[in-house]
């Protein structure tokens, strides 16, 4: 069974913070991929990055990174220089090769940053 | 523009008032995907389709139906709508696995209101 676990429901930061939001991916199979997606206010889904099993080399985009580690079955974002546009539920997925290409989802977490 | 579209946007029905939901990709993709998203949940998948005439349950596919006629298009079709079918809902289509692409694009999402 997949699972993925983001324990932060709801955090607030100040702008100019950085802020890293966590999450914690369980499956059986060593072949697998890990997604953020960023849900702005307007509803929409907004894909952010595709991380295969294989490689954990760290990304970073910007303002946005992303550690990777499989010895803590962790994929945490972290967002430098927060700004109010980073205001959004940000949900964590994971999507195992043998599966029927579901994408299992977090429960998302809301960011907000205040002005 | 790559895109995945989905209408109608908003709906607010009645209980048992057959309704249909459309979804279409201009990306030639093979796969197709529903889910909901309801509060405290995350998204999850109702129905799938890996190519025309191939469809599967999801995780939740209890009181909804898909058709795979052509490649462009999932429709989802509530036959007989019930308030617990309120909910947030969101078309997503992908490459083949095999590809090696496996990132799902989500459409705008609709959102379904079951009085």
């Amino acid at each position: 069974a997949q699972k993925v676990t983001q324990a932060q429901t709801e955090i607030s930061v100040v702008e100019k913070e950085d802020v890293t939001l966590d999450c914690v991916y369980e499956t059986r199979d060593t072949t697998y991929y890990l997604f953020w997606y960023k849900q702005p206010p307007s509803g929409e889904l907004v894909f952010l990055i595709r991380r295969n099993s294989f490689d954990e080399q760290n990304e970073i985009s910007g303002r946005y990174s992303w550690n990777f580690q499989k010895s803590t079955s962790s994929f945490n974002f972290t967002i430098t220089a927060s700004q109010v546009v980073d205001s959004a539920v940000y949900f964590c997925a994971l999507l195992t090769l043998f599966g029927n290409e579901k994408l299992t989802f977090g429960t998302g977490t809301r960011l907000t940053i205040i002005p | 523009e790559a895109q995945v579209t989905q209408n109608p946007r908003y709906l607010i029905t009645v209980t048992g008032k057959k309704l249909t939901v459309t979804c279409s990709q201009n990306m030639n993709h093979e796969y197709m995907s529903w889910y909901r998203q309801d509060p405290g949940l995350g998204l999850r998948q109702i129905y799938y389709s890996m190519n025309v005439e191939v469809t599967d349950k999801g995780d939740v596919p209890e009181g909804y139906k898909v058709s795979r006629k052509e490649k462009r298009n999932f429709p989802l079709i509530l036959e007989s709508p019930s308030p617990n079918q309120t909910s947030l809902y969101f078309c997503a289509s992908s490459r083949d696995r095999g590809r090696g692409t496996d990132t799902q694009y989500f459409g705008p999402g609709t959102r379904l209101t079951v009085l």
